[in-house]
């Protein structure tokens, strides 16, 4: 069946360094999402991506979809306390928008 | 953004027993909702998919007879853990689809004694 993996599994940084966790799916995507979830709570969504290369940004966050489609990347600019939690990848393979695969999350902490 | 609840947020029961956890959109319909099972340190698994007016479709491994799932109306998924066992004990999320997104639950966690 399909797999999502992402690196790294944990990442400790400083506040104010930057941070990138790493997605890759077993097969082609029809598109990909992003969750974080806080320590205790539920999966929050960040963004989609739909297209091939896709590149988005919100404010200190930046999302990028390969261009075949199977792997996405998440980098945070000058992480801040808040930024703490698991952020989870997301593949829907079947393009029913819906049935997702989560990928194994990267945990980060930011100490000050 | 939309709203899904889930009732109760927690709850320890006996091996052997029985519990019910339900799963309410609260301002949207869902004739679709998704049940996963989160264990410590762990992502997301997807057990079923809850159908309204029709059967749950399971993924491979999990067992039907055992979480049972029933959406009775456009509003409310419930998934039913019978016979519970300690290797039971986990983290349940359920969510329903909107627009491009997931809305998650906030979760019930379940202990079994």
């Amino acid at each position: 069946g399909q797999q999502v993996m992402q690196i790294p599994q944990y990442q400790h940084v400083q506040e104010g360094e930057d941070f990138t966790t790493y997605c890759n799916s077993s097969t082609t995507l029809s598109n990909i999402q992003w969750y974080k979830q806080r320590p205790g709570g539920h999966p929050v969504f960040l963004i989609q991506l739909v297209k091939s290369g896709e590149v988005k940004k919100q404010k200190r966050l930046t999302f990028q979809f390969g261009e075949a489609k199977k792997n996405s990347s998440l980098h945070i600019t000058a992480t801040q306390t808040t930024d703490v939690g698991t952020y989870f990848c997301a593949g829907d393979s079947a393009g029913t928008a819906s049935k997702l695969t989560f990928g194994t999350g990267t945990r980060l902490q930011v100490t000050l | 953004g939309a709203v899904v609840s889930q009732h109760p947020s927690r709850v320890i029961c006996k091996s052997g027993t029985s519990v019910k956890i339900e799963c309410r959109s609260l301002d949207f319909q869902a004739t679709t909702m998704f049940w996963y099972r989160q264990f410590p340190k762990q992502s997301l698994m997807l057990m079923a998919t809850s159908n309204e007016g029709s059967k749950a479709t399971y993924e491979q491994g999990v067992e039907k007879d055992k979480f049972l799932i029933n959406h009775a109306s456009l509003t409310l998924s419930t998934l039913t853990v019978t016979s519970a066992h300690p290797e039971d004990s986990s983290f349940y999320i359920c969510s329903a689809p909107g627009g491009d997104e997931q809305y998650f639950g906030p979760g019930t966690r379940l202990t079994v004694t």
